[in-house]
């Protein structure tokens, strides 16, 4: 049973370049949920998706970003014109539609120089 | 506003001692928790949760204490080993009513395990 995968694990892009991360959640799980999270803070929600459906988005998601499920599999997060705060480290969970246990990928590290 | 706290950021204990970790929320809607350990480079991996219409919660070596009243929710290790050094983050959701489930977590406890 393979887990919940990210790709990138690492991504270093220069301040204003636009970046896409892909998340595969695990095959049979229909919620998949984005988070976001910094140096000595717990993750931080940003949205989630059931099927192809984007549910909810947290106020910590500004315009610059929009995330996509299309076909209800993969997702991809993007974020446009990036900012040093946008640094940080970018967690993907999915769950069956029981909604819990959340199973975590591996994240994608951003870095904005 | 904070509404999962882990107000300890680090804990020492010994090789075959008991590990107890303590959580604190503010959010009498939240009706499920849980507890995930984090090692260096990987993602948060799920390790035990509870439901608020239970108070105690086992599974081998870890038990998830609830105490609804006193909004507090403690995360027992016994006995503690080496590996069990990681980060330890508990996190609350609103499971009824169409939140979504999402989680909100604490900061985190780190554990060191010496042995």
């Amino acid at each position: 049973d393979t887990g919940v995968s990210q790709d990138p694990r690492h991504k270093i892009t220069k301040r204003g370049q636009n970046v896409t991360f892909r998340c595969d959640p695990i095959s049979e799980h229909n919620r998949l949920y984005w988070y976001r999270q910094t140096l000595g803070q717990g993750p931080e929600f940003l949205t989630y998706f059931q099927n192809e459906a984007q549910l909810e988005k947290s106020r910590l998601l500004s315009d610059r970003f929009s995330a996509e499920r299309p076909k209800g599999s993969f997702s991809t997060l993007e974020i446009q014109r990036t900012e040093q705060g946008d640094s940080a480290m970018y967690l993907c969970a999915s769950s069956s539609v029981g909604g819990q246990p959340q199973h975590f990928g591996d994240g994608t590290r951003l870095s904005i120089l | 506003d904070q509404q999962v706290k882990q107000n300890s950021p680090s804990l020492s204990v010994q090789e075959g001692r008991i590990s107890i970790l303590n959580c604190d929320y503010t959010n009498s809607m939240f009706d499920y928790f849980l507890w995930y350990k984090k090692y260096p480079a990987e993602g948060p991996t799920f390790l035990i949760s509870i439901s608020s219409i239970k108070d105690k919660n086992e599974d081998g070596r870890f038990t998830v204490f609830l105490n609804k009243s006193a909004k507090h929710l403690s995360l027992h290790i016994v006995p503690s080993q080496p590996g069990d050094s990681a980060v330890y983050f508990c996190a609350a959701s609103v499971d009824t009513g169409g939140y979504g489930n999402k989680l909100v977590f604490g900061a985190g406890t780190i554990l060191r395990v010496k042995s």
